[in-house]
């Protein structure tokens, strides 16, 4: 059974750095085509794509927020680390990460996120 | 890519038959999935490849379309089937806007 946690602080102040770990069990991020994405929702609005690592520690980040996010991973702990800098009230909101998995069909490879966390939320205020 | 999302909002009724439409700004094959979110959980994956059902999710959701144009159809609509429906494009993982079904 795949498990995602997320932990970090709820409270961050403006221009500060946030850093989120996500902690997994059920997989192992060295297993071909396997990832760990983020995902974050502001209250009451869309889900936002931040990033995601993959298992050959490829990464790939929202194109909008890619000069303020990095992603690593500690495949020996079984975490995932979001690091995002110089925080705004904007970025208030729910924080998520998910197993990113994939399937082949008719020469495609198609990758998803199949499981979630419950979500850690985040307020950036003074 | 951008995802647009119609209607943004609908009111059905128990047993009622819901389609919403996924439309791309440009051609994505068939890299689009499906998402549930009820109020305060996570998303959960219904559908990836346009129309693959992911494993345990219910006969009732069924997805279709490529290129630009996608939808995701409820057959009969369920009471814990009132939720939020997200798309989501899956080479630059942009989401969609949503799309929340509630109770007529």
């Amino acid at each position: 059974q795949i498990t995602l946690k997320e932990s970090g602080p709820t409270l961050v102040k403006p221009t500060q750095t946030l850093t989120l770990t996500c902690t997994f069990s059920g997989f192992s991020l060295t297993t071909n085509g396997v990832g760990v994405g983020w995902i974050r929702q502001p209250p009451g609005k869309a889900l936002e794509w931040l990033g995601v690592i993959f298992w050959d520690d490829d990464k790939r980040y929202s194109p909008s927020l890619e000069s303020r996010l990095t992603i690593t991973k500690d495949t020996s702990k079984n975490q995932v680390v979001l690091t995002m800098t110089n925080m705004d009230p904007v970025d208030t909101g729910t924080y998520y990460c998910a197993h990113q998995d994939y399937d082949s069909i008719d020469y495609a490879v198609y990758y998803y996120m199949d499981v979630w966390g419950k979500g850690t939320t985040v307020t950036v205020s003074s | 890519i951008q995802l647009t999302q119609s209607p943004s909002s609908l009111s059905a009724s128990v047993g009622d038959r819901v389609t919403i439409t996924c439309r791309a700004s440009q051609g994505i094959a068939s890299y689009l999935a499906w998402y549930q979110q009820r109020p305060g959980q996570a998303p959960k994956l219904l559908i990836y490849a346009a129309s693959t059902l992911q494993s345990g999710v219910p006969s009732r959701f069924s997805g279709s379309g490529s290129g630009t144009d996608f939808t995701l159809t409820i057959s009969s609509l369920q009471p814990e089937d009132f939720a939020t429906y997200y798309c989501q494009e899956l080479n630059s993982f942009t989401f969609g806007p949503g799309t929340k079904v509630d109770i007529k």
